[in-house]
């Protein structure tokens, strides 16, 4: 079956923009996580949904990152007023329970210029 | 503070030898411990967990709380072994997982 997907793959922004990165879960899951993983680090949690609600939000660095999932599936992370240091790889994963095996999705590559 | 530390950035065996990659990790309680896989062009994908106690492709895992640590060893390294290796921990009662920076694994022919 269809893994874990990320729209876009790539996504160049400049300074100030704002951005919307997709997550679609592989179907029947309802944890749905969000890491960012910069260059030559490992994945930094973000945000974590059970169902439609944000269950852990404590890994978002500050007020412009916001991220929803209004319908328990489909994921946006949203970006506003984007700086250089927001770019990095952003990763999802899904999980069919609480604490199950995460599986990832291949990641959207940011750049803001 | 939750942490996992991998002290080595870059490994690299010849085919057939032993290998050890290190994970440390910091927590006061009863973690459960991880082993993440990235082959080149592919997406991380779980190897192992401790609370399972198997055998992936000939990777074994012991958690040692005395230590705490969580060494992922294999006795013969094969050449598709080569790959990015994150070791990672989850609390009690928490979802997320806390990764290391990760190892990159390079088995020479």
């Amino acid at each position: 079956g269809a893994g874990v997907s990320q729209t876009p793959s790539n996504k160049v922004t400049e300074k100030g923009k704002y951005v919307e990165l997709r997550c679609d879960p592989i179907s029947g899951h309802t944890a749905l996580y969000w890491y960012r993983q910069s260059l030559g680090q490992g994945p930094e949690f973000l945000i974590y949904f059970q169902g439609t609600g944000a269950a852990d939000d404590s890994g978002l660095p500050n007020d412009r990152f916001f991220a929803v999932r209004p319908e328990g599936s489909v994921s946006t992370l949203k970006i506003q007023r984007t700086e250089r240091g927001d770019s990095a790889v952003y990763l999802c994963a899904s999980s069919p329970r609480q604490g199950g095996e995460q599986f990832f999705g291949p990641g959207t590559r940011l750049t803001v210029l | 503070a939750q942490r996992v530390t991998q002290p080595e950035k870059l490994l690299s065996v010849f085919k057939g030898a032993p290998v050890e990659l290190k994970c440390n990790y910091s927590y006061s309680g009863s973690p459960e411990l991880f082993w993440y896989v990235q082959y080149s062009r592919q997406r991380l994908q779980l190897l192992l967990r401790h609370i399972s106690r198997e055998s992936i492709k000939g990777f074994t895992a012991d958690l040692n709380k005395g230590e705490t640590s969580f060494h992922l060893k294999k006795p013969f390294a094969q050449e598709e072994d080569s790959a990015m290796y994150y070791c990672a921990l989850s609390s009690q009662g928490a979802q997320k997982l806390v990764f290391g920076q990760g190892t990159r694994l390079t088995i020479n022919p």
